[in-house]
């Protein structure tokens, strides 16, 4: 298995241009999640997904959409970037059973926007 | 506003020594996990805990439903133990694996 795979790994934007983060995992995990994580701050949650064809707002959506189309691929567009969205996004897919739950995450992308 | 503290920040071992990180929450919690963030960034899932204690290897992880709190124990530590430790906690049962986390405890142990 690959687990959760991400790309890219870096990007560089300038303000106002889109893009889009992409995500996969070959687990087959219902939940997957999108995070980023800022300098002195714990990971915050952005959207996160519960199955194809829903996704659902976190703590700080704004900025930012996801879709669900396929159990396996869950990516994040930028509408329009501001340099307030230079972080580290992570992408993290949950398996989850009656007893327990853990968390798979991607590498990371480290996005910084000028 | 439902908070994740961890304590300490930052955290200076030497090799061999026990090592404990503390970790407090708010309101009632479902479950809590430990996480290792690896200097080049990389995450991974330690323990989830709901009660009690679980063990893994040199890990050992607590937590106190009434006291709001956990503990993150490493015995006989290593240098490749650096890394940046995170507690999350759920709040939501059922299929809401929603998590909040704490800001992180970047430990070094020197050889």
């Amino acid at each position: 298995n690959a687990g959760v795979t991400q790309t890219p790994k870096f990007q560089v934007l300038k303000t106002g241009q889109s893009m889009t983060l992409q995500c996969a995992q070959d687990m087959n995990h219902e939940y997957m999640s999108w995070y980023r994580q800022d300098p002195g701050m714990g990971l915050r949650l952005i959207h996160y997904s519960v199955g194809a064809g829903i996704t659902d707002q976190g703590e700080v959506p704004n900025g930012y959409n996801v879709s669900r189309s396929t159990t396996e691929d869950f990516p994040l567009r930028l509408l329009s970037a501001a340099p307030s969205q230079t972080s580290v996004y992570f992408c993290a897919s949950t398996l989850t059973t009656p007893s327990t739950d853990t968390q798979y995450f991607g590498p990371g992308t480290r996005l910084t926007v000028l | 506003k439902n908070e994740v503290e961890q304590s300490p920040q930052n955290l200076t071992a030497q090799e061999g020594e026990f090592i404990t990180i503390n970790c407090s929450y708010s309101v009632g919690i479902s479950a809590l996990h430990w996480l290792q963030q690896h200097p080049g960034g990389g995450i991974v899932s330690l323990f989830m805990l709901s009660s009690g204690k679980k063990k893994h290897g040199r890990l050992i992880a607590t937590i106190n439903i009434q006291e709001k709190h956990s503990s993150l124990h490493i015995t006989a530590s290593h240098p490749r133990d650096s890394a940046v430790y995170i507690c999350a906690v759920r709040y939501g049962g059922g299929s809401n694996y929603k998590l909040t986390f704490g800001k992180g405890t970047l430990l070094t142990v020197n050889p």
